[in-house]
């Protein structure tokens, strides 16, 4: 089972750069989400997404965009790269039940470096 | 908003010995999940025990243990028997009740196991 897989592992950019992180999920997840992960601060939530051609602003959201054309890709974008966004990324995804909570499945995370 | 606080940025203990490592957190919901999630060296998020707020007894899964004090907002983890594969950051997390299923993190513990 892949589960959750994110394209590139890693990737260096300069300053004002842009690029796009993929994340796929095999699992027909209705939720996905974008965090990213810096020392010391845990993980926070980027941008989020219930469902396809949906998605919403989490708590870090400037300087990303996000899109869900597809239910099983969520796309993080990143217009012009600031040392800023330097971190490690994860995408993670989940299946809703009414009056359930379940597992998050996370991806193996991508660690974006801003030069 | 809610808040996760993990106050304990490093722990150690010595392989077979109990650990205990703190989270407490802070929410107006009364129904609502927690999370621990251990985060080894090749940066994927593993599950490793989960609470629901409704439920009074504490969960366990093999040498995994919490202790919740619902009105403390206290959620620790209690690890036995320590195994040198426990080595890892650990990460508290909070999940509110419906919607988009978001986690809150805390700010992380690394747990270091000496031989």
């Amino acid at each position: 089972n892949a589960g959750v897989t994110q394209t590139p592992k890693f990737r260096v950019l300069k300053t004002g750069q842009s690029m796009t992180l993929l994340c796929a999920q095999d699992m027909n997840h209705e939720y996905m989400y974008w965090y990213r992960q810096d020392p010391g601060m845990g993980l926070r939530l980027i941008h989020y997404s219930v469902g396809e051609g949906t998605t919403a602003k989490g708590e870090v959201p400037d300087g990303y965009n996000v899109s869900r054309l597809k239910k099983q890709n969520f796309l993080l974008g990143l217009e012009s790269a600031a040392p800023s966004q330097t971190s490690v990324y994860f995408c993670a995804s989940s299946y809703p039940r009414a009056g359930e909570n379940t597992e998050a499945f996370f991806g193996q995370g991508t660690r974006l470096t801003v030069v | 908003a809610q808040t996760v606080t993990q106050s304990q940025p490093e722990m150690s203990v010595q392989e077979a010995e109990t650990v205990t490592l703190s989270c407490t957190y802070d929410t107006s919901e009364s129904d609502y999940y927690l999370f621990w999630y251990k985060q080894p060296p090749s940066r994927q998020m593993i599950l490793v025990i989960r609470q629901e707020a409704y439920k009074q007894q504490n969960a366990t899964e093999n040498r995994f243990s919490v202790n919740f004090q619902k009105a403390a907002k206290s959620f620790s983890l209690k690890i036995s028997d320590s195994q040198l594969g426990d080595a890892a950051m650990y990460f508290c997390a909070y999940q509110g009740p419906q919607g988009a299923q978001k986690l809150v993190f805390g700010q992380g513990t690394r747990l270091t196991i000496n031989p």
